[in-house]
């Protein structure tokens, strides 16, 4: 079972719309996660990190974390054609983050 | 300048052939981290080092060595390239989140 399980995609939504992504995760002593957003040949950028249970918000992104359901989510609202890309969800455990394979969303203009 | 830098950025390399991959960071973290990405696989750990001298195996170190040569600087090594080595290269360093190079796009033929 690997760490952190993300459906791959893509995920299509039309301009204006509120994306959501979704990631699991195996170990229930998970403390530290992150959502990062990749564009197509480059490098991984953090949108966001989470710690505790509940919602973030950071203008368009919010994150939310269910430690007892062992999910994170992310929901990108007003979403923009330049939020298409690749968004991965990682955790920080045993010294080591871990990676999903991503979610590519597709924001339709 | 970026934080966190990879030379080079992309390479073309024969099968056999021994090939260095460099890194070196300003951020002045302690921690840094070679992934290997491939489509649909997200990002796979090769090694990862705490400082000089504590170098650790990730999920995939078969075929990969790595030198901590200073606290800015790690490189990873191909002994003896194959084709199923072509990948997306990423060095991170962790100061809470994980800081990512630019990437080393590596073509075995």
């Amino acid at each position: 079972q690997k760490e952190v399980e993300q459906n791959s995609g893509p995920l299509s939504v039309p301009e204006g719309a509120i994306a959501s992504l979704n990631c699991t995760y195996s170990d229930r002593g998970s403390q530290s996660f992150f959502w990062y957003r990749q564009y197509s040949g480059k490098s991984p950028e953090l949108i966001m990190f989470i710690y505790s249970n509940g919602d973030k918000e950071d203008g368009r992104f919010t994150a939310q974390l269910n430690k007892a359901s062992q999910y994170v989510s992310l929901l990108i609202r007003d979403s923009q054609p330049s939020d298409s890309a690749t968004y991965l969800c990682a955790l920080y455990n045993f010294n080591k983050f871990y990676f999903g394979s991503g979610t590519k969303l597709n924001v339709k203009p | 300048d970026a934080d966190v830098t990879q030379t080079p950025r992309n390479r073309i390399t024969k099968t056999g052939k021994r090939i260095m991959l460099e890194c070196s960071q300003t951020k002045g973290h302690d921690r840094m981290y070679w992934y290997r990405q491939d489509p649909g696989l997200g990002l796979r750990l090769i090694y990862y080092s705490f400082d000089v001298k504590d170098i650790n195996k990730g999920e995939i170190s078969d075929g990969y060595s790595v030198s901590r040569q200073a606290q800015a600087k790690f490189s990873l090594s191909l002994e003896s390239a194959i084709p199923n080595q072509t990948a997306l290269y990423f060095c991170a360093t962790r100061g809470g989140e994980a800081f990512f190079g630019q990437g080393t796009r590596l073509t075995v033929v």
